[in-house]
């Protein structure tokens, strides 16, 4: 199947601070990208839809000024934690689909620790 | 996308079938059925789908009901590298719109 690649896999960092974490997609063009959150035990939890060469589309609740999406190329695409807290630690997943498949493939998620 | 319900947890022995349940009884007709699974800290990985027919891949079989009020996942040969969440979710094939999670099943392979 395709690859999705996130970077990185694990990042700790200091409350206040920023962190920028990258989606591509190896091997395919990948037109959009979708960026979930997961929290310990739960299910994953769509933050936001991300078009190529647009502005993403943010679900209720996330707020668009703290968690910056950037899809500039069809292959990767951004998602940048902005003035981290505590309670923003989590495990942050992407997804891309591949236009000539039907089933949508996903990073290996990125687990942020905010100290 | 229609609503499915998985039983939270299920235990197997290594090396035996395991069958996940899941019914998805408001089920349209254009929706397919879809697994995933997510091993502990990473992505969530594609198993399989399928409209009405069983389907089988390298990975598991799908088994859906003539009804398709509900469908079972089968791994035929279960390792501990298959201990997982297993997610069945239902949507229109093709479809552009994220894929929405519901709780799964925790699959635990015995020794």
């Amino acid at each position: 199947g395709a690859v999705v690649s996130q970077h990185p896999s694990r990042v700790i960092c200091k409350s206040g601070t920023s962190v920028k974490i990258e989606c591509r997609s190896l091997d395919f063009q990948a037109t959009t990208m979708f960026w979930y959150r997961q929290f310990p035990k739960k299910s994953l939890m769509l933050m936001a839809t991300s078009n190529e060469g647009s502005k993403a589309t943010y679900e209720q609740g996330v707020e668009k000024d703290k968690f910056l999406i950037n899809h500039a190329s069809l292959t990767l695409s951004t998602l940048t934690v902005t003035s981290a807290h505590p309670e923003d630690s989590s495990f942050y997943i992407c997804s891309a689909r591949d236009g000539r498949n039907t089933e949508a493939f996903f990073g290996q998620g990125t687990r942020l620790t905010v100290v | 996308d229609a609503k499915t319900t998985q039983p939270p947890s299920m235990d197997c022995a290594e090396g035996r079938a395991a069958n996940l349940p899941c019914n998805h009884s408001t089920i349209s007709g254009n929706e397919y059925v879809y697994w995933y699974r997510q091993i502990h800290s990473q992505g969530p990985q594609y198993i399989i789908h399928g409209l009405k027919n069983n389907e089988t891949n390298e990975m598991a079989s799908l088994i859906i009901t003539e009804d398709r009020k509900s469908s079972t996942l089968i791994l035929p040969h279960a390792t501990l590298r298959d201990t997982a969440v297993y997610y069945c979710i239902v949507r229109v094939e093709g479809s552009a719109r994220q894929l929405t999670f519901g709780s799964g099943t925790q699959l635990t392979v015995l020794p």
